[in-house]
């Protein structure tokens, strides 16, 4: 299957400082990305879809200006956790739909741990 | 509201059988999707159904009704790796999906 290629795995921050997450689609172009926030023995909750080219839609109480999500290319998105505070601290993962035509799944990277200090 | 359920652990021996069930409420139905997931890592596919019936995939099963909005995943012959977490998820009509909390499914020897 698609392969999609999320960076770092784990990351662990200070209070205060901002983290960069990166997903790319390796072997195919996604013009959709997701961001999911998955906390301990919880499911996958969306926090936003990326479009490449445009602005994210972010799920309703999700704060834009603290996730920054970038869709710059078909092949890249990323997301800053900024001002990160330790209730930040999650499994962050991305999926990414591929752009020819109808997907039967969405394909997942591996997932970022971040822990705030 | 869109909803999806399905039961919260479930405890089985290994070589044996279980059906893990997950039922379903969206705004439209474009194929459901069961995902696996091991403790701290990222879901990994499993099946897709998006007609009535049963779906074979070596020791996997995944039959859906979608008249009664229903599907459950069959494993069998179970090993120990398949201690797991079951995600079912459902793609709405805006082709988004819908999870649902997960079953945690551990398997004795």
């Amino acid at each position: 299957g698609a392969v999609v290629s999320q960076h770092p795995s784990w990351v662990i921050c200070k209070s205060g400082t901002s983290v960069k997450i990166e997903c790319r689609s390796l072997d195919f172009q996604a013009t959709t990305m997701f961001w999911y926030r998955q906390f301990p023995k919880q499911s996958l909750m969306l926090m936003a879809t990326s479009n490449e080219g445009s602005k994210a839609t972010y799920e309703q109480g999700v704060e834009k200006d603290k996730f920054l999500i970038n869709h710059a290319s078909l092949t890249l998105s990323t997301l800053t956790v900024t001002s990160a505070h330790p209730e930040d601290s999650s499994f962050y993962i991305c999926s990414a739909k591929d752009r020819e035509g109808f997907t039967t799944e969405a394909f997942f990277g591996q997932g970022t741990r971040l822990t705030v200090v | 509201g869109q909803n999806i359920d399905q039961p919260t652990e479930m405890t089985a021996t290994e070589g044996a059988i279980v059906q893990i069930n997950c039922t379903y409420q969206t705004s439209g139905f474009n194929g459901l999707f069961w995902y696996q997931q091991h403790a701290g890592e990222a879901p990994t596919f499993l099946s897709y159904n998006v007609l009535d019936g049963l779906e074979e995939k070596g020791r996997f099963s995944s039959f859906l009704s979608r008249s009664k909005g229903y599907s459950y995943l069959l494993l069998k012959e179970l090993q120990m790796k398949d201690s797991a977490s079951y995600l079912c998820a459902v793609m709405d009509s805006n082709y988004q999906l819908i999870w649902g909390a997960g079953t945690k499914l551990i398997i004795k020897p």
